[in-house]
């Protein structure tokens, strides 16, 4: 069966500053879709991110970016020049089986 | 169209009693899931429609819970005789999906249920 593991239940970062929140995941799939979703305090959920299997480059989009590792099995993701508005939970999602990780809580610091 | 729709927002009920939700996903989506989340966890699936076909339903969706998608537009989430471990958000999510290319999914606001 799937699983996704998100090891980092809490990670902080200063303003202007990066972090990287890490993501790892088990399937036997050879093709598949992995996300980054946000999902602020009481607010919705927002896709950040898509990194499709086959695809040997790192999806980007603005200050997110990932650092996919296929063979380790691996899905980090990295927010660059931190902004307040980035507080949220962050979790790391495996498609086909629609499976979620059970989340970071990211906290920005002033 | 504004994205999805979920109503209501926040519902309480007394255990026992049945409650319904509805979604209303984006118009051009043929996709349609549904998911709980309890705090502190990730959403787990329950289940999805590809236009008004339900395709798969989680162990986690038992006999008490029904969801409907006629016609292939809003999908109700149905709960009967409901449990205090039914006291979750429970969401709403739709996608296009064009051949083998996802494109990820749009979440509604969800609908928290308290089971008194």
């Amino acid at each position: 069966a799937q699983t996704v593991t998100q090891s980092q239940p809490e990670m902080s970062v200063q303003e202007a500053e990066t972090v990287t929140l890490s993501c790892t995941y088990d399937t036997s799939e050879s093709d598949y879709y992995l996300f980054w979703y946000k999902q602020p305090p009481s607010r919705q959920m927002i896709l950040v991110i898509r990194q499709e299997a086959y695809k040997q480059q790192n999806a980007t989009e603005n200050r997110f970016s990932v650092n996919f590792q296929k063979a380790a099995k691996s899905f980090s993701l990295k927010i660059s020049d931190s902004q307040l508005g980035d507080a949220a939970m962050y979790f790391c999602a495996y498609r086909n089986k629609l499976i979620f990780g059970t989340g970071t809580r990211l906290q920005v610091f002033p | 169209d504004t994205g999805v729709s979920q109503n209501p927002r926040h519902k309480i009920t007394k255990r026992g009693q049945n409650v319904t939700f509805r979604c209303d996903p984006i118009s051009e989506h043929n996709r349609l899931y549904w998911y709980r989340q309890t705090l502190g966890q990730g959403p787990e699936f329950l289940t999805y429609f590809q236009n008004e076909a339900q395709l798969e339903k989680s162990r986690l969706l038992s006999d008490r819970f029904s969801a409907e998608r006629p016609k292939g537009s809003f999908s109700t989430l149905e709960i009967q005789r409901t449990e205090q471990g039914d006291s979750a958000m429970y969401l709403c999510a739709s996608s296009p999906e064009v051949g083998n290319v996802f494109y990820g999914y749009t979440f509604g606001s969800g609908t928290r249920l308290t089971v008194v």
